[in-house]
């Protein structure tokens, strides 16, 4: 496609409910990250995937998130049993291979607690 | 680690006026840093990407510099625009994270408001 494309691109769900928000990649992309911005605050990294490594999961906050990629293709991000403090922007972007590549994001899914 | 600093935090300026923002990094190794502009309620939008082993990019109205060894960057808007006004974001691509990754270390932002 033309962009990176998250959808939802709002979700509210009520307090314990599991989410799973879906983003897109760039066509060929082999790189694709997951962020989260809390209101007022900066981008926090949660995921990482390169290709066919295994994802660098160091900033997933708890047990209750996960994400899944198949091969170079769309990711899934699940929150399970919301809180919430999880109430926050996703956002997506994945780069080209190789590290001198520029990162796009898209334009992410606000996530509201209830 | 890496950590990054963007100063002002927020910024005020007349329509057309020339302006500068600033970042700054604790580690010199890096691939590339890259600044992004994010409008309120949005994803953010690349403006510049700058290798480490280039001193500046240009693109339009806007002019990043990169001095790897001082770990600073600064993005220059020339006669800026109410249509400028934005949280400006700078990341960096460090060369080496943990070994495992590179991921993006983003910076806390400049909020930047051109008043017509």
């Amino acid at each position: 496609g033309a962009g990176v494309s998250q959808s939802p691109s709002n979700k509210v769900t009520e307090k314990g409910k599991d989410v799973e928000l879906r983003c897109d990649p760039i066509s060929g992309h082999t790189a694709l990250y997951w962020y989260r911005q809390r209101l007022g605050q900066g981008l926090e990294f949660l995921i990482y995937f390169q290709g066919n490594s295994a994802p660098d999961k160091s900033g997933l906050p708890s047990d209750r998130f996960s994400a899944e990629r198949t091969g170079e293709s769309v990711s899934t991000l699940t929150i399970q049993r919301t809180q919430q403090e999880d109430s926050a922007v996703y956002l997506c972007a994945s780069t080209n291979r190789g590290m001198n590549t520029e990162a796009f994001f898209g334009q992410g899914t606000r996530l509201t607690v209830v | 680690k890496q950590e990054v600093t963007q100063i002002p935090a927020a910024l005020s300026v007349p329509e057309g006026e020339n302006l500068v923002l600033n970042c700054s990094f604790t580690d010199s190794a890096i691939y590339n840093l890259q600044w992004f502009r994010q409008d309120p309620g949005k994803g953010l939008t690349s403006l510049l990407l700058i290798q480490s082993s280039q001193r500046e990019q240009t693109s339009g109205r806007l002019n990043a510099s990169l001095d790897k060894s001082s770990g600073r960057s600064t993005l220059y808007i020339a006669a800026s625009q109410p249509g400028d006004s934005a949280t400006y974001l700078c990341a960096v691509r460090p060369r080496r994270y943990g070994g495992a990754t590179n991921k993006l270390i983003f910076g806390t932002g400049t909020l930047l408001a051109v008043q017509p």
